[in-house]
């Protein structure tokens, strides 16, 4: 399994762009790489996935070097309600069951 | 279209009792999880289901908690007995197959058990 390394907590005010970076060094060629969003009380909710280069969506945008052993996760123009926790991880195609929560980046935004 | 639903939302029990936790996937969903989170850490992976059978239960406490998912939709998690290391917040996720297989699920809002 590739160890995810992700910053313990990030602050950030209201209307800014917010880059979360996340470190797999140990990434395979089969990995997909997936970000979860948390709110207190609530169950993780996925954002965002991809394999390779960029990927945008309506909540957020992937980064990915060429190499794979990072990634990015960027929030544009973040407001209170981004207030959370986020996680990165990285998946193993061929099994399912290796979704593997880390520890995440506690987010805090400021008026 | 309706969400994970889990039952009930917060527990409160006294060691050495009993307890059970519900999920209801989406509709269709053929993999389902259930995963354990304690209070400032991630989700950690208790056992997953394909349909009824259990594909990956190597993390579940096997003395004390036991799962199952009859029928290949709902699915039960019970904890027997309850210990206060078990106070946590359940949760259950579901998936099509081919969604898990790059991460993506969909979870409930858990379900929070206290034990005294």
């Amino acid at each position: 399994l590739a160890k995810t390394t992700q910053p313990i907590s990030m602050d950030s005010y209201e209307g800014q762009e917010v880059n979360i970076t996340c470190s797999h060094n140990n990434i395979a060629t089969n990995d997909y790489i997936t970000w979860y969003q948390q709110f207190p009380s609530q169950g993780p909710r996925f954002i965002i996935q991809g394999y390779k280069t960029k990927v945008t969506n309506e909540v957020a945008s992937l980064f990915i070097p060429a190499d794979r052993k990072s990634s990015t996760l960027s929030l544009p123009r973040v407001s209170l309600s981004d207030t959370a926790v986020y996680y990165c991880l990285v998946v193993i195609y061929s099994s399912a069951s290796k979704i593997i929560f880390g520890s995440g980046t506690r987010l805090s935004i400021r008026p | 279209e309706a969400g994970v639903v889990q039952s009930p939302r917060y527990k409160i029990i006294e060691k050495k009792q009993p307890v059970a936790f519900w999920c209801n996937p989406i509709s269709g969903h053929n993999t389902l999880y259930w995963y354990l989170q304690n209070l400032g850490q991630g989700p950690e992976l208790l056992i997953r289901y394909e349909n009824e059978e259990a594909v990956d239960d190597s993390q579940l406490p096997k003395d004390r908690f036991s799962a199952e998912r009859l029928k290949g939709v709902d699915s039960t998690l019970k904890i027997q007995p309850a210990e206060l290391g078990d106070s946590a917040v359940y949760l259950c996720a579901s998936s099509l197959l081919g969604r898990a297989n790059t991460g993506e699920l969909f979870f409930g809002e858990g379900s929070r058990l206290t034990v005294l």
